[in-house]
């Protein structure tokens, strides 16, 4: 198997530009997660999906970012405008079981805003 | 009550040596304890859980120790080798969800 993947896996952008970043899960898992990693805070979860639907995106920080998951093989996390502060690793993880434990990390998006 | 406190913040061990993590957490809700390894450039990669009913668990050389009326558990490398040498992650599951420690940057020298 693959993996999770995510694309890009650098991206640089000017503030106030959008920013779309991509994970696609491995095969055959039900649950997606999405995760942004910075040396203040730590490793911080923004919203999952189970079965493409969203059950808590309680830690995505302001309306700018906003994801989605069509459907069950690909997600998107979306910033705009984005801001400098948004720099960060962004990790899309997935599990097999629903609100399982037991996630698998992609290798992540480094996100710098100028 | 949803965080997760882990220390040390960093750790240096010899080669052989024991690496000692501890993480310590307040919902009692928490009912599973995953540990994860993070290299430089990399994501998360789990490592060993374990769940509450259980005082222990041992793979290879990392072994859980799990005090649930402490409310602590922490994650042991024997035999520490240079190749350990990353970043640790305790992390404790409510829902559907997990809550990831602050991290401990394990240096392990030759």
């Amino acid at each position: 198997d693959a993996g999770v993947i995510q694309s890009p896996r650098h991206e640089v952008t000017e503030m106030g530009q959008e920013v779309t970043l991509r994970c696609k899960p491995i095969s055959g898992h039900n649950s997606l997660f999405w995760y942004r990693q910075t040396m203040m805070r730590g490793l911080e979860l923004l919203i999952y999906f189970n079965n493409n639907v969203p059950i808590d995106d309680s830690g995505m920080p302001e309306d700018r970012f906003s994801a989605k998951m069509p459907n069950a093989s690909f997600s998107t996390l979306k910033i705009q405008p984005s801001e400098p502060r948004d720099s960060a690793v962004y990790f899309c993880a997935s599990s097999l079981v629903q609100g399982g434990g037991e996630q698998y990390f992609g290798p992540g998006t480094r996100l710098t805003v100028t | 009550q949803q965080q997760v406190k882990q220390s040390p913040q960093s750790l240096i061990v010899q080669k052989g040596g024991i690496s000692i993590i501890n993480c310590a957490y307040e919902n009692t809700a928490f009912d599973y304890f995953p540990w994860y390894q993070q290299f430089p450039g990399k994501g998360p990669a789990l490592l060993i859980a374990i769940r509450p009913d259980v005082s222990e668990k041992k793979e290879g050389r990392f072994t859980i120790s799990f005090n649930k009326s402490a409310k602590q558990f922490s994650l042991h490398i024997m035999d520490s080798q240079p190749g350990d040498s990353a970043t640790y992650f305790c992390a404790a599951k409510t829902g559907g969800k997990l809550i990831f420690g602050q991290g401990t940057e394990l240096s392990v020298k030759p």
